[in-house]
C-alpha cells in the first residue's frame, strides 16, 4: 500500500519570499512517480510538477521544484518567489506499479500569501 | 489543446436517486479515471477506464460505476444516492501510451460538485 504524509495543515507565507511544502511518503513499488497538484478555490486540481524514482536531478518547472530525497522518502515542493496567485491548496501525490494510474493523495497544505 | 471537461459542474439529488456524470478527455488522451474528494476523507480514487475497459477501482460500494465509450469519454454513476455521497467529484485524463510509463501525468477537470439532500 502506498502512503502519502502531508504534515503542514496550513501555512502563511509573506509575497515574494520562498516557501517550501513537506511531503513524506511510503511504498513498497521500486519504481514510482511522484506529483504535485495545486487547487485554487474554484476546485480544480492543476498539475505543477513530477519526480521519477529514477530521475538523478530534482526536478524543476519555473518557479516550482521538487526536491527529491529517496533515501528519506522525501519529496518536498519549494516554490520561489510567491506570488499572491499562488494561495491555494496543495495536494502531494504518488503513483506506483506497473499500469497503474491510480494516484494516492496526501491531505493537502493551505498556503496562504500575505501581501 | 482543450482541457478535461466535466458535466454538468453543479448538481443537487435527494436521497435514494441516481446521478450520471460525464467527462470528455483531453484529445489524445485514452485513460480516464476518477477521484472523489470530500472534506472528511480527502481525496480518493474511484476507477480507472482505459479502452472502455475497467482497469483499476478503489474501494467504494457497487453503487458506484463508470464506464467508457470509443472516443474516450467516460460516464460515471453512482444510484441510490445517500448524503454522504455529496462531495466533488474530479476526472482526470492520461496518455497511457501502450507500455506504461512513470512520467504518464493525470490532468484534472473542473470537477462536479453533488450534493445530496
Amino acid at each position: 500500500a502506498q502512503k502519502i504524509t502531508q504534515t503542514q495543515p496550513g501555512m502563511f507565507v509573506q509575497e515574494k519570499e520562498a516557501v517550501t511544502l513537506d511531503c513524506t511518503y511510503d511504498t513498497s513499488d521500486q519504481s514510482y512517480g511522484l506529483f504535485w497538484y495545486k487547487q485554487p478555490s474554484s476546485g480544480e486540481m492543476i498539475f505543477l510538477i513530477y519526480q521519477g524514482s529514477y530521475d538523478e536531478q530534482n526536478a524543476t518547472e519555473g518557479r516550482y521544484s521538487l526536491n527529491f530525497q529517496k533515501a528519506r522518502k522525501s519529496a518536498n515542493l519549494v516554490i520561489s518567489a510567491s506570488q499572491l496567485g499562488d494561495s491555494a491548496m496543495y495536494f502531494c501525490a504518488m503513483r506506483g506499479g506497473f499500469g497503474n494510474e491510480k494516484l494516492t493523495f496526501g491531505t493537502g497544505t493551505r498556503l496562504t500569501i500575505i501581501p | 489543446k482543450a482541457g478535461v471537461t466535466q458535466t454538468p459542474r453543479y448538481l443537487i439529488k435527494t436521497r435514494g436517486q441516481q446521478v450520471t456524470l460525464s467527462c470528455s478527455p483531453i484529445s489524445g488522451h485514452r485513460s480516464v479515471s476518477w477521484y472523489q474528494q470530500t472534506p472528511g476523507q480527502g481525496l480518493q480514487f474511484l476507477f480507472e477506464y482505459f479502452s472502455e475497459t475497467q482497469r483499476n477501482k478503489g474501494n467504494f460500494p457497487g453503487r458506484f460505476s463508470g464506464r467508457q465509450f470509443s472516443n474516450s469519454r467516460s460516464e460515471m454513476n453512482v444510484s441510490t444516492l445517500e448524503l454522504g455521497d455529496s462531495a466533488l467529484y474530479l476526472c482526470a485524463s492520461s496518455y497511457r501510451p501502450p507500455i506504461g510509463t512513470y512520467s504518464n501525468t493525470q490532468y484534472f477537470g473542473p470537477g462536479t460538485r453533488l450534493t445530496v439532500l
